[in-house]
């Protein structure tokens, strides 16, 4: 199963906006819509972002996604030591008929 | 509250076999499907495969088409994953997650399961 690029890693400081990027082909992104999961240390993937831009009840609106043509971005504004997290974005592929998900982000709030 | 609980932790011999348990609540289980993802210490997430909880269809990832089951029971309200000849490098925790669907195109997964460690080692 192929894996959507995503930068290893960022950070930032209290109250500032970081974004995560997650490139993917015609076959994911360029077709379906992307999610984001959030996944706090030791703990069981939460759904953070889905159908692109839709934040789920209890998400804070500091979360925002986006998505252009074969790529998705996650933001975070307002950065919160409780936002260090690994961040993961997934979409459904066409080609593979599954489920492929990114590298994985880990942001660390400095 | 939609909940899925799974199954604790085991410690497996190479060449043997697991099954982890799904136990879900809180919705109609045969309206929805499970997906199964898995993550090696410090890895990614790696999507294995899914089961339609209504009929039981099932889809594997082509890197596991060969050695995972999933089945369900519908009266148990409980789906399993069962995992053959493992590998040292099949330790890792799995995951059930609820796959909420909209589309072909728009679909996620919610709630996940909290996940189950399963080791591999002689």
């Amino acid at each position: 199963q192929s894996v959507l690029p995503q930068p290893p890693s960022t950070s930032g400081t209290p109250g500032q906006r970081v974004t995560v990027s997650c490139s993917g082909a015609s076959s994911n992104i360029g077709t379906n819509a992307v999610n984001w999961y959030q996944q706090l240390p030791g703990t069981a993937p939460k759904l953070l972002i889905y159908t692109n831009d839709q934040r789920p009840s209890g998400v804070p609106d500091r979360f925002s996604g986006s998505k252009s043509g074969t790529s998705a971005s996650l933001a975070i504004s307002g950065l919160q030591s409780e936002d260090e997290a690994d961040y993961y974005c997934a979409v459904w592929d066409d080609s593979l008929n599954g489920v492929v998900f990114g590298g994985g982000t880990k942001l660390t709030v400095l | 509250q939609v909940q899925l609980v799974q199954s604790g932790a085991e410690v497996k011999r190479p060449g043997a076999s697991v099954k982890v348990s799904c136990k879900a609540s809180g919705y109609t289980f045969t309206n929805y499907a499970i997906h199964w993802v898995r993550q090696a210490p410090g890895q990614r997430l790696e999507w294995m495969g899914w089961i339609n909880g209504g009929n039981g269809n099932t889809k594997y990832s082509r890197n596991f088409q060969d050695r995972v089951t999933i089945t369900r029971d519908t009266s148990a309200t409980t789906a399993y994953m069962e995992l053959s000849s493992l590998i040292s490098e099949d330790t890792a925790v799995y995951y059930c997650a609820r796959l909420i669907w909209r589309s072909s195109s728009h679909n996620w997964f919610d709630p996940w399961g909290q996940g189950t460690l399963v080791t591999v080692s002689s």
